[in-house]
């Protein structure tokens, strides 16, 4: 398996403009995760499904910010409209039972 | 609200020596996790510790999980260069299958 698969790698928008991240998690896995990395605060859960389903939103930092699993292959996180303090790293995780794997991370600058 | 603190957050420690990292955890948890983040890279993970007194040992480092205490260690043995890194520990509720992130120590292995 390819490991969990984020694209794009680097995201660079204007204030104002929607931004839409997606995630490819690994095959057989039941739970998907978003995370948003920043210095500031660090490793933040945003949001994380289980079997397609959103279990917990409590980290959506605002209405901005939405995320959809269609399907289990595939996720997106969007936020309409993007400031420039949502710029950070967003990682995908994906795990089945204990451990969770990490993407290589979106890098989203909004200027 | 769960809290994980690792101390300290910066380390900086000359190659042969040894050290330790410390997690706490502020609420019921049996599962604790440590990862490892280069920079500008994904996290990867080193340790998933399921139970009380569980000690895992990889290469020159060694986590143990003490729940009682709700405290993980993670000790670098005869540090070398490419052990540099940011190490995160991560805990997962036991209602849930949720990982909340550590601060992340930042690891500098000097020659």
């Amino acid at each position: 398996d390819a490991g969990v698969i984020q694209s794009p790698r680097h995201e660079v928008t204007e204030m104002g403009q929607e931004v839409t991240l997606r995630c490819k998690p690994i095959s057989g896995h039941d739970y998907l995760f978003w995370y948003r990395q920043t210095m500031m605060r660090g490793l933040e859960l945003l949001i994380y499904f289980n079997n397609n389903v959103p279990i917990d939103d409590s980290g959506m930092p605002e209405d901005r910010f939405s995320a959809k699993m269609p399907n289990a292959s595939f996720s997106t996180l969007k936020i309409q409209p993007s400031e420039p303090r949502d710029s950070a790293v967003y990682f995908c995780a994906s795990s089945y039972s204990a451990v969770a794997f990490f993407g290589q991370g979106t890098r989203l600058t909004v200027v | 609200e769960l809290k994980v603190e690792q101390n300290p957050l910066f380390l900086s420690m000359q190659e042969g020596k040894n050290y330790t990292i410390y997690c706490n955890y502020s609420t019921t948890s049996d599962r604790l996790y440590w990862y490892r983040q280069d920079p500008g890279k994904s996290l990867e993970s080193l340790f998933v510790l399921l139970s009380n007194g569980a000690v895992k040992q990889e290469g020159r480092l060694m986590a143990s999980l003490d729940t009682k205490a709700r405290l993980s260690t993670l000790h670098i043995t005869a540090a070398v260069h490419d052990l540099s890194a940011t190490y995160f520990c991560a805990v997962a509720l036991s209602t849930g299958n949720q990982f909340y992130f550590g601060t992340g120590t930042s690891l500098t292995v000097i020659p």
